[in-house]
């Protein structure tokens, strides 16, 4: 099993830039997240969905979209990247069913650097 | 709202050593608990986890108790490998909720 796959693991950008971060997922898993790690921070929750069409914003949501056309897939999008958007970005997922004791499954990691 | 506080890091200990990382959450109803694991380069993974009162989760030598009246899940291991270096991050999701809630992590250094 591939898990849960990110792409690419490393970018750098200039201010301004666009572009996405790709998550895919072969478990079948109905909820999907996107987490930024910060040094002191711990991992503070970007998006989520519940399912394919369904998106919900977290906790420090702005700056960035989301789409959920499939049950595997959900790419993180930054329109206009800024410096404050340096971090390492984590996808992770979990069975729906019995959610509030289910894992999160991650991937390996982003790690995104504006300048 | 529901949060997770852990000791700060960087926790250094020797090989053999004994080790406790603090955790207390903040939280309505009945959460799940759960300790996840980073080693360096990679995501996190789940170590142990407890669903309701006086559960004890276990897993490679790691234990912790899901302590409602303390509202605590402290880590623990006897006895500490190089190996166990990597960051420690407790963690609750609530009854009902779809969102895990992350403490800020803690960094251990376990020295030969």
């Amino acid at each position: 099993n591939a898990g849960v796959t990110q792409t690419p693991k490393f970018q750098v950008l200039k201010t301004g830039q666009s572009m996405t971060l790709q998550c895919a997922q072969d478990m079948n898993h109905e909820y999907m997240s996107w987490y930024r790690q910060d040094p002191g921070m711990g991992l503070r929750l970007i998006h989520y969905s519940v399912g394919a069409g369904i998106t919900d914003q977290g906790e420090v949501p702005n700056g960035y979209n989301v789409s959920r056309s499939t049950t595997e897939d959900f790419p993180l999008r930054l329109l206009s990247a800024a410096p404050s958007q340096t971090s390492v970005y984590f996808c992770a997922s979990r069975k729906r069913e019995s959610s509030y004791n289910s894992p999160l499954h991650f991937g390996n990691g982003t790690r995104l650097t504006v300048t | 709202g529901d949060s997770v506080t852990q000791m700060e890091g960087p926790v250094t200990l020797s090989e053999e050593a004994f080790l406790t990382i603090n955790c207390t959450y903040t939280a309505t109803g009945y959460p799940s608990l759960f300790w996840y694991v980073q080693y360096p380069g990679e995501g996190l993974q789940l170590l142990l986890k407890a669903t309701k009162a006086d559960d004890k989760g276990s897993n490679k030598g790691f234990e912790a108790t899901y302590r409602k009246e303390t509202t605590s899940f402290h880590l623990e291991k006897g006895s500490v490998q190089v190996s166990d270096s990597a960051v420690y991050f407790c963690a609750l999701i609530n009854t009902g909720g779809f969102k895990t809630i992350f403490g800020a992590g803690t960094r251990l250094f376990v020295k030969a």
